[in-house]
């Protein structure tokens, strides 16, 4: 059975940082991508990252790029997102994904953490 | 990167057939297959219906189908039921290698 799990969420002040984890089981980790997508109190979802099966390739949202950072390590079967220079607008819920191959759709969610960002 | 543009709400009466439209650009919808939709109830995690355009997971129901025209996808739920109130949200791959959802459709079954 396949099952992702976030944790790290939690309430940090603008400014700071905040890393969330996500760990997998019940499929071949290290044959799928992993994205990061969230979504703001009562708003859509916003993609956030993602990274390549092997972490080789890692790519990110305009809104984050160079404050987020995407890694992997397939021997914990985890993938983390290092949040930094954290603002307001980066409050939501965090869910990690999986999509099996290139393309695909994202076929199983974790429940999300939720990151709230205020003073 | 812009969402793609959605109706903000769809409606339909038990066992009528609803349309959501997706509107991308050449550099989205319009360039690749890699189009999926979701279904999002209040409080759920979000829920993969449709794949790569038109292909359906194991477990959805055959009243959901999808389509793609140019630069607009699309999502048909036929036979409309209660349990289909929700919303919707597609989502395209991009030439620059990201994803970018939809703004998300409220579906209501009258």
């Amino acid at each position: 059975q396949v099952y992702l799990a976030e944790s790290g969420g939690g309430v940090v002040q603008p400014g700071r940082s905040l890393r969330l984890s996500c760990a997998a089981s019940g499929f071949s980790f290290d044959s799928s991508g992993i994205h990061w997508v969230r979504q703001a109190p009562g708003k859509g979802l916003e993609w956030v990252a993602v990274i390549s099966y092997d972490g080789s390739n890692k790519n990110y949202a305009d809104s984050v790029k160079g404050r987020f950072s995407i890694s992997r390590d397939n021997s914990k079967n985890t993938v983390q997102l290092q949040m930094s220079s954290l603002r307001g607008a980066d409050t939501a819920v965090y869910y990690c994904a999986r999509a099996p191959y290139f393309g695909s759709g994202f076929d199983y969610w974790g429940q999300g953490a939720l990151v709230t960002v205020s003073s | 990167q812009s969402a793609l543009t959605q109706p903000a709400s769809v409606s339909g009466s038990p066992g009528q057939s609803i349309t959501i439209s997706c509107t991308g650009t050449s550099g989205d919808i319009g360039a690749f297959t890699y189009v999926s939709w979701y279904q999002q109830h209040p409080g759920k995690t979000p829920k993969l219906m449709i794949y790569e355009v038109t292909n359906r997971p194991s477990g959805v129901s055959n009243r959901f189908s999808g389509s793609k025209s140019g630069n607009t996808a699309s999502l048909t739920i036929s036979g409309l039921q209660a349990e289909d109130e929700a919303v919707y949200y597609c989502s395209s791959y991009t030439d620059r290698n990201t994803r970018v959802f939809g703004t998300g459709t409220d579906v209501t079954v009258l």
